[in-house]
């Protein structure tokens, strides 16, 4: 079946922009999670969502990121007045359910690069 | 809080040589445990995890990783790698208590040549 699939694959903004990350996550899959990675560096959790229960934004760097999911199905991750520190590769995920325990099936990837 | 360390930012092998990539871990509470990898130009794939029961998991490819909860690692073992193990490998933790947010290490990138 499809796996997650987020769009777009690379984007090149300039500093300042508005940004916009779309995530397709797998069918029937509840849990949705947003991670980020800088280069040389792991993988940083922003947020989740689980069915219509409010996100656990913990992990949001900064009120410039915010994150919806429409329908408990797709997420659009939004960055403000971009900086050149958001530059990464921002990763999407899905699960089954929210447990400690449930594989999360990981998306390719957006690739920003704030200018 | 917790926080995953891996002790290797690169690892090069020989093909058919044993490897092991080192993971630690620190956490007051119980922890789950997870092998992530990522080959080049794809998605991250999960390799191997441990919940609970036998500290020695293995992968279907041949990795296997074992939990030492006295030492709080989790190192990855393959006995002879492949060409085709060359891959960036993250190693992850959820919190028993914490959430439900995967907290990865920085990878470790591992090259296997002839």
């Amino acid at each position: 079946g499809a796996g997650v699939s987020q769009s777009p694959s690379n984007k090149v903004t300039e500093k300042g922009k508005d940004v916009e990350l779309r995530c397709d996550p797998i069918s029937g899959h509840t849990a949705l999670y947003w991670y980020r990675q800088r280069l040389g560096q792991g993988l940083e959790f922003l947020i989740y969502f689980q069915g219509n229960s409010a996100p656990d934004k913990s992990g949001l760097p900064s009120d410039r990121f915010s994150a919806e999911r429409t329908g408990g199905s797709v997420s659009t991750l939004t960055i403000q007045r971009t900086q050149q520190e958001d530059s990464a590769v921002y990763l999407c995920a899905s699960s089954l359910a929210l447990t400690n325990s449930n594989e999360q099936f990981f998306g390719p990837g957006t690739r920003l690069t704030v200018l | 809080a917790q926080s995953v360390t891996q002790l290797d930012s690169q690892v090069p092998v020989f093909e058919e040589a044993p490897v092991e990539l080192r993971c630690n871990y620190s956490s007051s509470v119980s922890v789950y445990l997870f092998w992530y990898v990522q080959y080049p130009n794809q998605g991250l794939q999960l390799l191997l995890k441990y919940l609970s029961g036998s500290t020695l998991v293995e992968s279907i490819n041949g990795f296997e990783a074992e939990f030492n909860k006295s030492q709080t690692s989790f190192h990855l073992r393959k006995p002879s790698v492949h060409i085709s193990d060359t891959a960036e490998y993250f190693c992850a933790v959820i919190n028993s208590n914490s959430g439900y947010a995967l907290n990865f290490g920085k990878g470790t990138s591992l090259l296997v040549t002839p």
